[in-house]
C-alpha cells in the first residue's frame, strides 16, 4: 500500500515551453502533498506544500508564479513549471502525507525535466 | 534555514560488515526525525519515524537511535548486504511549522 505515482518520469523541453507534472497517491487519501527539486548532489529542497482544496505554501525564493501548484483532490496534486528556461532543469519529486505530521512521506520516483 | 548535516557523505563497506551514519540537526523545536532509504531509480521508502528522545527502532537489520537533547540520530545496519546500497536519507521536522527539512543524504555502496 501506500503508493505515490509521478509522471511523466523524464521530459525534454524547449525554452518557453510549460510542463505539467502529476503527483498521484494510488490507494490512499493524502490530506498534504509536497513538492522537492533537488540539484546535483544536493538535498531535497521543499518548494511548497500543498493542501487539497486551498492555495500551496511556497517555500521563500519559489515563485509562485513560475511553479504552478494545483491540488484539485486528495489524490492529484499537479505542478506546472511555466515558460520553462534551462535553469529550471533538475529533478523534481512530490510526496504524499496521510494525515498527522509525523506521518512518513510516501514519495513518487520523480520526474527530471531537461530544458534545452 | 535549518542545518541537518550527514556524515559519512559516502560509505564503501563488504558484504557483512555492519556500519552506522548519522544525522545532526538543531536540538531546539524538535518535533520528529524521519529516515527513509532511496535506491537508485526508485521512490525513497519510510525506514523510521522517531518522535521522541532515546527512541530505539529496529526493522531486520537496521535500526536508528535518537538523541533529541544533543541533536542527532543514528542509523546502524548489521550484516550489510548487496541490496542494502542506496542513499539514506533523513529529515528533521520542527514543531508549528511541520515542514521537513532533508540532509544531504549518505550514500551507501555494499561490495559483494
Amino acid at each position: 500500500g501506500a503508493v505515490v505515482s509521478q509522471h511523466p518520469s523524464r521530459v525534454i523541453c524547449k525554452s518557453g515551453t510549460s510542463v505539467k507534472i502529476e503527483c498521484r497517491s494510488l490507494d490512499f487519501q493524502a490530506t498534504t502533498m509536497f513538492w522537492y527539486r533537488q540539484f546535483p548532489k544536493q538535498s531535497l529542497m521543499l518548494m511548497a506544500t500543498s493542501n487539497e482544496g486551498s492555495k500551496a505554501t511556497y517555500e521563500q525564493g519559489v515563485e509562485k508564479d513560475k511553479f504552478l501548484i494545483n491540488h484539485a483532490s486528495l489524490t492529484l496534486s499537479t505542478l506546472t513549471v511555466t515558460s520553462a528556461h534551462p535553469e529550471d532543469s533538475s529533478f523534481y519529486i512530490c510526496s504524499a502525507q496521510v494525515l498527522t505530521s509525523t506521518d512518513t512521506q510516501y514519495f513518487g520516483p520523480g520526474t527530471r525535466l531537461t530544458v534545452l | 534555514i535549518l542545518n541537518v548535516e550527514q556524515s559519512p557523505q559516502s560509505l564503501h563497506v563488504q558484504e557483512g560488515d555492519s556500519t552506522n551514519f548519522t544525522c545532526s540537526f538543531p536540538s531546539s523545536n524538535f518535533y520528529a526525525l524521519h529516515w527513509y532509504r532511496w535506491e537508485t531509480a526508485k521512490s525513497p521508502e519510510a525506514l523510521f519515524v522517531m518522535t521522541l528522545n532515546g527512541d530505539e527502532k529496529k526493522k531486520g537489520r537496521i535500526s536508528a537511535t535518537l538523541n533529541t537533547k544533543e541533536g542527532y540520530s543514528y542509523l546502524y545496519i548489521k550484516g550489510s548486504q548487496p541490496e542494502d546500497s542506496a542513499t539514506y536519507l533523513c529529515a528533521f521536522i520542527t514543531g508549528g511549522s511541520y515542514i521537513p527539512t532533508f540532509g544531504r543524504g549518505t550514500s551507501l555502496i555494499v561490495h559483494p
